[in-house]
């Protein structure tokens, strides 16, 4: 079966401190990979997608990086990071491929706290 | 562009009663597909129930039924008999082409007792 996990599961830095989050997929091969953020209270916003090693999609420009140096491990990162970087960090995947039907699978999320 | 449209932030339900959280969508894709998520306090997002655009029958998934009405852009979600486990915020969201989910906003459903 398939486990998708995330750490770490809580973190409290401080503004202009880097970032690196980290989401590793077990179990399928050739996942297309996602990190939302989602606000508190809030819905989910889609930051970084990726449909194979080395291939990131950016939805919303702004100071965080994603990368995929291996097929199941997908990095969030930031060189400096902003009080209104805070939020829910959610990682995801799907099976390979553009159905429309391919669920996405969501990790237990890290909640970031920027001060 | 792509939109999903949750117009309630809260709802209250009495727990074994059905409650029906609405959502509208909008797309110009002729394929797409619509989820349901349920996060609860705890912050994982739990996947609920499926509706393809080109289905002919609403979804059923337990106590969980999407109420898919395609000319009106809707695709609102049906619990029966609440339970207070229920208590959560749901997520309507649309699947495209290219793979990427488009998430509503949330309604925070709470069971009352």
């Amino acid at each position: 079966s398939q486990t998708i996990h995330q750490w770490p599961a809580t973190l409290v830095q401080p503004v202009g401190s880097p970032l690196s989050l980290e989401c590793t997929v077990e179990g399928t091969s050739n996942p297309n990979l996602y990190w939302y953020r989602q606000a508190a209270g809030r819905g989910l916003q889609l930051l970084f997608y990726s449909v194979g090693i080395g291939q990131i999609s950016s939805e919303v420009p702004q100071n965080l990086s994603a990368s995929r140096p291996q097929d199941r491990q997908f990095i969030l990162s930031s060189k400096k990071l902003l009080l209104s970087d805070s939020g829910f960090y959610l990682c995801a995947w799907s099976a390979p491929g553009g159905s429309s039907y391919n669920e996405q699978f969501f990790g237990p999320g890290t909640r970031l706290t920027v001060l | 562009a792509q939109k999903i449209t949750q117009t309630q932030p809260g709802m209250f339900v009495q727990e074994k009663e059905a409650v029906t959280l609405d959502c509208t969508y909008d797309t110009s894709d002729p394929s797409y597909g619509l989820f349901w998520y349920k996060q609860p306090s705890s912050g994982e997002m739990i996947f609920l129930i499926y509706q393809g655009s080109y289905d002919q029958q609403n979804a059923t998934e337990g106590r969980y039924s999407l109420n898919f009405q395609k000319a009106r852009k809707s695709a609102n979600l049906v619990i029966s008999a609440s339970q207070l486990g229920d208590s959560a915020m749901y997520f309507c969201a649309m699947r495209d082409l290219t793979g990427k989910l488009i998430f509503g906003q949330g309604t925070t459903l709470q069971v009352k007792p």
